[in-house]
């Protein structure tokens, strides 16, 4: 079955620190892989997406994200992070074809302490 | 820039009432969806739209409908709020294959 997971319900760093954000999925052809970021009480906004071609793909406000076939992962990182960037993140499959069908994990809680 | 805008941004319910969300996008997009969201369980799929009066159910129908009269409009419907129902709800549209565009969400309360 299709399934994202990303295994870290919530994390904290310092301010200035470097982040990453984990995230496995199941699916068994190459997926469209998605990471989304909502701040509170708003909805989900695109950070980036891999659809193909080069593993790491750079996204907006300072993120990128490297897809890696061999280890079904998806991981998100940004080598300095803001007080800003304190938000929920969600990895996200698009399955099916074109990706109809996406899949969300269950996000990750992003607390950054000054 | 696709706008997807939602009716209401909180929205406090009895148990028992008929409850409308409604979500309006302005992109021309064919498809629409709805979730909701609640803590630790990331994003469900309540129900979805490919085009014009043509709906599907999600993973999680069960006590919703959904109307799509017009393509940029896609309600969803609680027949009989219940208090389970309470939750954030979020309406988004496909564009590019895979990737969603969200509505800033409806936080539902039903007492």
């Amino acid at each position: 079955a299709q399934s994202v997971t990303q295994p870290d319900i919530h994390i904290t760093v310092s301010e200035g620190a470097s982040l990453e954000l984990r995230c496995n999925y199941s699916y068994g052809a190459t997926p469209y892989l998605f990471w989304y970021v909502q701040s509170p009480g708003q909805g989900l906004q695109l950070l980036l997406k891999y659809f193909s071609g080069d593993t790491l793909v750079q996204g907006i406000k300072g993120f990128e994200a490297e897809f890696k076939r061999s280890q079904s992962s998806f991981n998100l990182r940004k080598p300095s992070v803001h007080w800003s960037d304190a938000a929920e993140y969600f990895c996200a499959v698009g399955a099916g074809t074109g990706g109809f069908k996406t899949i969300f994990g269950a996000g990750t809680r992003l607390f950054v302490k000054a | 820039d696709v706008k997807v805008t939602q009716s209401s941004r909180y929205l406090v319910k009895r148990t028992g009432e008929k409850v409308f969300l409604e979500c309006v996008q302005d992109m021309d997009h064919e498809n629409m969806f709805w979730y909701r969201q609640d803590p630790g369980l990331g994003l469900r799929l309540i129900y979805f739209s490919y085009d014009v009066k043509m709906k599907e159910k999600g993973d999680i129908p069960e006590g919703y409908s959904v109307s799509r009269e017009k393509k940029e409009r896609f309600s969803l419907i609680l027949e009989s709020a219940s208090t389970n129902q309470t939750s954030m709800y979020l309406c988004a549209t496909r564009g590019e294959p895979g990737r969603q565009y969200f509505g800033p969400g409806t936080r539902l309360t039903v007492t």
